[in-house]
């Protein structure tokens, strides 16, 4: 079955700083994967996806992730953090039906001053 | 374009009632997911709809049962409310098998 783990449920930076949220899948199929972010009290924003082609992927509000088939990661980076970007983050995975995602738990990034 | 939309945003129900939950896609596009987040087991697949049949279901109870329409609005139902049934429902449309745009949810409470 597809799935993806999320290391680390809770990651705080400093503003300014790199931001990393790891994600590794498991996938008996070539992989579509992607990563969303969730606000308090709103739905999932979609920041950018992988699903062929080149494997460095660029995303909304400066965030890029590198889809890595002999590490099984997709980890989600931005160069420098700001205050806006704290949220939940979610990765998944399409099932092996195409017809929907399988996410991982979440990882909660803090921002700080 | 305008996104995705469900209504209503919050709704408390009793334990033992039934509720049913609205969400209408992205115009144009033609399938639309269902998902139950809850703190304790994330971010769940109940059901996805194309061209109002059902294509592929999650590991939930017969208690929850959605629809479509044919202009591809969508409804969900569940049946004898529990109260492990609170959480955030989550509506998502695709034009594509593989990009997902979501809604901002129903915050469904049991009491």
């Amino acid at each position: 079955a597809q799935s993806v783990t999320q290391l680390g449920s809770h990651v705080s930076v400093s503003e300014g700083a790199l931001v990393l949220l790891r994600c590794n899948y498991s996938s008996s199929v070539p992989p579509y994967l992607f990563w969303y972010v969730q606000y308090p009290n709103q739905g999932l924003q979609l920041l950018l996806k992988y699903t062929t082609g080149a494997t460095l992927v660029k995303g909304i509000n400066g965030f890029e992730a590198e889809f890595k088939k002999s590490e099984t990661s997709f980890h989600l980076t931005k160069p420098s953090a700001h205050m806006s970007d704290a949220a939940e983050y979610f990765c998944a995975v399409t099932t092996t039906s195409g017809y929907a995602l399988n996410f991982g738990k979440g990882t909660s990034l803090l921002v700080t001053p | 374009k305008a996104g995705v939309t469900q209504t209503p945003r919050y709704l408390i129900k009793t334990r033992g009632q039934q509720v049913t939950l609205s969400c209408s896609p992205i115009s144009g596009h033609r399938s639309v997911s269902w998902y139950q987040q809850t703190p304790g087991q994330g971010l769940q697949f109940l059901f996805e709809y194309f061209s109002e049949t059902q294509r592929n279901k999650g590991n939930f109870p017969g208690r929850f049962s959605g629809r479509q329409f044919s202009n591809s609005r969508s409804e969900m139902n569940v049946s004898t409310l529990e109260l492990g049934d609170s959480a955030l429902y989550l509506c998502a449309s695709s034009s594509e098998f593989y990009e997902q745009y979501f809604g901002p949810g129903t915050r469904l409470t049991v009491t």
